[in-house]
């Protein structure tokens, strides 16, 4: 199906414990972007990363890239409660092309 | 200081009603779309815009039309309102041009309550 259509996908987890997001693409893609949404918030822009790069960190957050497989991760080491919203990411063929996004992952983080 | 504003924030609306978002940025981009999120489900593309007086279509363009008079303004039109677009729907900006990232800056969102 079309992404978006499908249904979020819900992770719950410990206060301190590391956390992986997935995310598979279909397209050719240059940039991979990854948004995170507060509840009833737009969504925001966390971290990118580029076809020319395999790995990408910003503070605990680490995006990876793999090309040949499609496909894309974002982790969190030691998530704190703050941590807890919708991640998302989204592709593109370019800084011109429009961003197709992905189904998302509920994230929550409980003490 | 928000960049991106949309109104109205909430509305609720008849069937066969017709309704209009409205989006104003600041961020001096060209690039402004309009994205549908349905509960529990990502984002999907409606229209865009890459300057004024000319829109194209996203991924689920039909029942939906969309205007941009000006760099800072594009609205969103549903002229016959209908149960199934009973969403919230999410304005954007992003500054697409060669060597920039194509981020996209989001407003709070509009959300709609077609009866």
């Amino acid at each position: 199906s079309q992404w978006g259509e499908e249904n979020l996908q819900a992770l719950s987890i410990q206060e301190g414990e590391d956390v992986t997001m997935n995310c598979s693409y279909k397209t050719y893609t240059t940039v991979v972007h990854w948004y995170r949404q507060d509840s009833g918030r737009g969504p925001a822009l966390i971290i990118l990363i580029r076809s020319n790069e395999r790995e990408k960190r910003s503070g605990r957050l680490r995006a990876t890239l793999d090309t040949s497989s499609q496909s894309s991760s974002l982790s969190i080491t030691a998530a704190q409660c703050e941590d807890t919203a919708v991640y998302f990411c989204a592709t593109g063929a370019s800084s011109f092309s429009k961003l197709v996004f992905g189904q998302g992952t509920s994230l929550s983080v409980v003490p | 200081e928000a960049a991106v504003t949309q109104s109205p924030r909430s509305k609720v609306a008849v069937t066969g009603g017709k309704v209009t978002l409205s989006c104003h940025q600041t961020n001096n981009h060209d690039y402004m779309y309009w994205y549908r999120q349905d509960t529990g489900h990502g984002l999907r593309l409606i229209h865009y815009s890459y300057v004024a007086d000319s829109t194209e279509k996203g991924d689920i363009p039909d029942g939906y039309k969309a205007s941009r008079p000006s760099q800072e303004n594009f609205s969103l039109i549903l002229e016959l309102a209908s149960l199934s677009q009973t969403a919230v729907y999410f304005c954007a900006s992003s500054d697409a041009s060669w060597g920039n990232t194509g981020q996209l800056y989001f407003g709070e969102g509009s959300k709609l309550t077609v009866l």
